[in-house]
């Protein structure tokens, strides 16, 4: 397995409170992803990063930021947290981007009330 | 804009059946296309992909999909389903350095 880890894990937060997820790799990729899912959705692209402090917008990226000051570490953080942003996260890392194979991590659910 | 409609949200089979799941893709060109598999409660894995080269492409776990860039279609199929193959399938799509994911489908094996 890809050397991907996501933390927390499980998070329950209440509308309104600062939340931060952390993607952690071994791999020393240059791209990192974040996705969300929900239900009938698939996997949507909420940023990405092609490098350190090089990062861009994915198609839901409204309410949320990222930061990548390292190679192995890439940050979501959910400035005001809402209960639409109640999914599961996911990290994803890539050699190349493009059409190379990105690699998943565990994901991290977070639950906001 | 790149898009990909996965044709069934749920698909049941027997075990031992042969599994058949439907993706169509809308570009105007021929993108990168992937399947990928997630099982319950976990991460994402490749299942295979397709890059312009054979339009037969074979993948792991005895899964394989055609390209058929005149129906712009992507399907994934399997001879003979096992219990093990109970997941959810997501076809996707390549977009520059972006992944374009479609909705999913659920496949269940009845044993």
């Amino acid at each position: 397995d890809a050397g991907i880890t996501q933390s927390p894990r499980h998070k329950v937060t209440e509308t309104g409170t600062p939340v931060t997820l952390r993607c952690h790799q071994t791999e020393n990729h240059r791209y990192m992803y974040w996705y969300r899912q929900d239900p009938g959705h698939g996997l949507r692209l909420i940023h990405y990063s092609y490098g350190v402090k090089d990062t861009d917008k994915g198609e839901v990226s409204d309410g949320y930021s990222v930061s990548r000051s390292k190679t192995e570490d890439f940050l979501l953080t959910l400035e005001s947290a809402t209960s639409s942003q109640t999914s599961v996260y996911f990290c994803a890392i890539s050699a190349t981007g493009g059409d190379n194979e990105q690699f998943f991590g565990p994901g991290t659910r977070l639950t906001v009330l | 804009a790149q898009s990909v409609t996965q044709l069934d949200s749920h698909v049941s089979v027997s075990e031992g059946t042969p599994v058949l799941l439907r993706c169509n893709y809308s570009s105007s060109y021929s993108p990168s296309l992937f399947w990928y598999v997630q099982h319950p409660n976990k991460g994402l894995q490749l299942l295979l992909k397709y890059t312009s080269a054979a339009t037969l492409v074979k993948g792991i776990n005895g899964f394989e999909a055609e390209f058929k860039k005149s129906e712009t279609s992507f399907h994934l199929t399997k001879p003979s389903a096992h219990m093990s193959d109970a997941a959810e399938y997501f076809c996707v799509a390549q977009n520059g350095n972006k992944l374009v994911f479609g909705a999913g489908t659920i496949l269940r094996v009845k044993s």
